[in-house]
């Protein structure tokens, strides 16, 4: 079974360009979530979506990114214009849907470096 | 709101050393408790972790987290540790029954030395 597959694995744009990142979830999954990790910080949770909608954007940054998961499988988060601080690792990660949640597990993808300079 | 602090950004240790990665939470309300590893250029791996019952919770490659209440702590331990441990590992909490919106700390790197 295939797992979380993130493209792409690296991206190294200039600021003021707009770069796209891709999430594709395990199937059957309806959970996708974004994490973004800062420079040897911690990684902060940036969205959730249940299918097609989203459920918890509280840590989007700004107005910069925009992510959508149309028709409720893959993800794609866009940053436009790209600033400085926006670089780091950009993970994310799918879950079941189940009605006990000791049954959940998060299962995450490698992950994309992003790097604006 | 909930955060988690890792004592600890680096651990040094040698090759069958035992180890412990230290890991203190703050929240107002039960959480669950998670530990997950990042081997290099991987994806973030689940360990171990804590929803409720013993205290004492037996993961993945022979580590181990002893959830303390008391003392808002979930500590990872591994008896003896193998050069293959080397990797980044985080300790990351969410709020019971919520969905599985982790809070995560800062990471600490773990190089076992021969």
């Amino acid at each position: 079974e295939a797992g979380v597959t993130q493209f792409p694995s690296h991206s190294v744009i200039e600021k003021g360009q707009t770069v796209t990142l891709r999430c594709d979830p395990i199937s059957g999954h309806d959970n996708l979530y974004w994490y973004r990790r800062v420079m040897g910080k911690e990684i902060k949770f940036l969205l959730h979506f249940v299918k097609e909608s989203k459920q918890d954007e509280s840590g989007m940054p700004n107005n910069r990114f925009l992510a959508e998961r149309t028709g409720g499988t893959y993800s794609t988060l866009k940053v436009q214009p790209a600033e400085l601080e926006d670089s780091g690792v950009y993970f994310c990660a799918s879950s079941q849907v189940v009605t006990a949640w000791a049954d959940t597990e998060a299962f995450f993808g490698q992950g994309t470096r992003l790097t604006v300079v | 709101a909930q955060s988690v602090t890792q004592l600890d950004s680096q651990v040094p240790v040698f090759e069958e050393a035992p180890v412990e990665l230290r890991c203190n939470y703050s929240s107002s309300v039960s959480v669950y408790l998670f530990w997950y590893v990042q081997y290099p250029n991987q994806g973030l791996q689940l360990l171990l972790k804590y929803l409720s019952g013993s205290t004492l919770v037996k993961g993945i490659n022979g580590f181990e987290a002893e959830f303390n209440k008391s003392q808002t702590s979930f500590h990872l331990r591994k008896p003896s540790v193998h050069i293959s441990d080397t990797a980044e590992y985080f300790c990351a909490v969410t709020i019971s029954g919520g969905y599985n919106k982790l809070i995560f700390g800062a990471g600490t790197r773990l190089a076992v030395h021969p």
